[in-house]
Formats: structure tokens, C-alpha cells, sequence
């Protein structure tokens, strides 16, 4: 069974840019949350999407945005780049919202995206 | 604001020795407690996980003990080898935030031989 796959794995942008990052989950999950890692903050909840529907939103500037498809993928953006942007940009799926010993979250390797 | 706060920042053992990594959380709505490993260039693996109404759970040379009054979780890792060398995260969730996950800080772990 394939894992949660995230595309491209390296991204560099120059400030002002914008970007889009995707995220395909693993067969059958269909619910998909993003998150922010970097050294200071750690990891951070961006949004979580489930049947097309933004669910929950993390602290985060309306630059970041994101949508989920008919066949679960997903992608998020970000508009107007930031030096603080450059991050470990994760994805993450599960079969439906919520956690639980039946389902648990699987991450993706994420996208490095170095902003310049 | 920081709910979940995990301490070592860093820990070095040796092998065959037992690593415990700390967390303490703020929100008692929290009702899922995972913790994760991660290794470099890769994302987050599950490790373990527990819920508030059991004390204590084992997985192998993973223990997780839970203290609900004093919103306290621990990872051990008993028999600790080198290939345990990894980044450790504790995390909190509730039901009412679906998936959502609140981590904490991050333990790197270093196992020597």
C-alpha cells in the first residue's frame, strides 16, 4: 500500500512568490491535514480538509490556503512569500477526521520549501 | 500559545539503557495523546499512542505512562539501540478538533553504541 506521497520534495522561491504544494493520501483516506515544521515553532497545524470541506483552520495567515479534491488529494498554497515561510511543509491522512487506535494519521515526507 | 510542552530538548544514552522523554499539556479537553518518531529527511511516524482512561501502555520496548491529574505523559524506551537515534514528538488531540494535532516541542534522541 503506497504511503502518503508529497510533491515536489524540494522547492525554492524568492520572496513575493507564490507556491502550490500537493499531497496525494494514502488509497482510502479521505481525510487530509497539513502542517508547518521549522526549527523554532516546531510543528504547527496548518488545516485539515475532509469531502472537499476545510474542517478545522491552525493560526495562520489567509497567504496560506488550501483545497481538497473529489479524489482527496490535496494542495496547499502560499501567496506572497515570506522569508518565514521556508519550512518542512507535511501532509498528513487519515480514513476520516478525528484520531484513534483504528486510524491513525500517516505523514507524508514532506516539501522543503526555501524561500530567498 | 504552547499547549504542549516536551522536555529534553536533547538526550544522549547508551545502548541497552532506557531514554524517558517528558510532556506536559495545559488543555484537559485533550482526550488522544500520540507520540511520534521521526527520522531526518523522512515525515513522522506513530509510535505509540494512549487515551486518558488507561495509565499506562506498552508496545514492545515502547511504554507510554499517562497521569491525568497531573497532565503528565512519558515515553520510555526501554533496551535503547542506536537505530532509536531519532527525533521524538509528544502530541495532544481532542475529539471536537478532528485530526488536528498539537505537538510539543521535540526530543532529539542519541543512542551510542
Amino acid at each position: 500500500k503506497a504511503g502518503v506521497t508529497q510533491t515536489p520534495r524540494y522547492l525554492i522561491k524568492t520572496r513575493g512568490q507564490q507556491v502550490t504544494l500537493s499531497c496525494s493520501p494514502i488509497s482510502g483516506h479521505r481525510s487530509v491535514s497539513w502542517y508547518q515544521q521549522t526549527p523554532g515553532q516546531g510543528l504547527q497545524f496548518l488545516f485539515e480538509y475532509f469531502s472537499e470541506t476545510q474542517r478545522n483552520k491552525g493560526n495562520f495567515p489567509g497567504r496560506f490556503s488550501g483545497r481538497q479534491f473529489s479524489n482527496s488529494r490535496s494542495e496547499m498554497n502560499v501567496s506572497t512569500l515570506e522569508l518565514g515561510d521556508s519550512a518542512l511543509y507535511l501532509c498528513a491522512s487519515s480514513r476520516v477526521p478525528g484520531q484513534g487506535p483504528n486510524q491513525p494519521q500517516h505523514f507524508g515526507d514532506g516539501t522543503r520549501l526555501s524561500i530567498l | 500559545q504552547q499547549q504542549v510542552k516536551q522536555s529534553p530538548q536533547s538526550l544522549i544514552v547508551q545502548k541497552g539503557g532506557i531514554s524517558i522523554i517528558n510532556c506536559a499539556y495545559e488543555n484537559t479537553a485533550f482526550d488522544y495523546f500520540p507520540w511520534y518518531q521521526q527520522f531526518p529527511g523522512k515525515g513522522p511516524a506513530l509510535l505509540i499512542a494512549i487515551r486518558p482512561d488507561v495509565s499506562e501502555k506498552k508496545e514492545g520496548r515502547f511504554t507510554i505512562s499517562f497521569n491525568k491529574s497531573a497532565k503528565q505523559f512519558s515515553l520510555h524506551i526501554m533496551d535503547s539501540q542506536p537505530g532509536d537515534s531519532a527525533t521524538y514528538f509528544c502530541a495532544a488531540s481532542k475529539e471536537t478538533s478532528g485530526s488536528r494535532l498539537t505537538f510539543g516541542e521535540g526530543t532529539q534522541l542519541t543512542v551510542n553504541p
